[in-house]
């Protein structure tokens, strides 16, 4: 059972413009949200993350958009820049029990076309 | 960096051989995770600790086994290697005081034949 899940394996976007990945999780118990960058040969990296009391976090060109009644969140990159090619996982997770796990995506390849 | 290290980086190993991926770190975090990443499937919690001789399951741990004797090293072993368990395998720190998720290793790639 997928509890998180991102639906498009891969995206390409033209350099400079808007990059929109997507994730959806099922769990209504999932009260942080985390978007994790990565490389080939690497380790994911922590990217930007939301809490469940906002809708929205921005990081300089990144943001992240948290719609709980939908169960989605999505993540704005702009403008895409070449060095952004890379899998990005959404992962979530229940703080309210103490909960020390993460609950990750499937994965979404994207690639920046320059 | 969090000073989080994976050994080996690499190995291929037969089908019915044990096998043990060492993660270590050099912070003193209480929480460590083992997770593979497979195609299609993303990232998947294989075993956890919480401290010292502390450890749970996750969502894929049959077939795993892990130990913590110290706090900088979290062990993971295969008792017995199958096709099955040929993936990536990553080792995560969390660090405590609020939560900023986790820092990951490099991986290991672990081809089973």
């Amino acid at each position: 059972d997928q509890q998180v899940k991102q639906n498009s394996p891969s995206l390409s976007v033209q350099e400079g413009r808007i990059s929109i990945l997507n994730c959806d999780y099922t769990n209504s118990m999932f009260d942080y949200f985390l978007w994790y960058k990565k490389y080939p040969a690497e380790g994911p990296t922590f990217l930007i993350s939301i809490s469940s009391i906002k809708d929205k976090n921005e990081d300089g060109r990144f943001t992240v958009f948290l719609n709980k009644s939908a169960k989605h969140l999505s993540l704005h990159i702009v403008p895409s820049q070449p060095g952004d090619s890379a899998v990005y996982f959404c992962a979530a997770s229940d703080l309210n029990f103490g909960n020390e796990k993460l609950t990750f995506g499937t994965g979404t390849r994207l690639t920046i076309i320059p | 960096d969090a000073g989080i290290t994976q050994s080996p980086r690499h190995k291929v190993t037969e089908t019915g051989t044990p096998v043990t991926l060492r993660c270590h770190q050099t912070e003193n975090h209480r929480y460590m995770y083992w997770y593979r990443q497979d195609p299609g499937h993303g990232l998947r919690l294989i075993h956890y600790s919480y401290g010292v001789k502390d450890t749970d399951k996750g969502e894929v741990s049959d077939g795993y086994s892990v130990s913590r004797s110290k706090t900088e090293d979290f062990l993971l072993t295969l008792e017995s290697a199958t096709s099955s368990q040929t993936s990536v395998y990553f080792c995560a720190i969390r660090k405590e005081g609020g939560f900023y998720g986790y820092t990951f290793g490099s991986g290991t790639r672990l081809t089973v034949v």
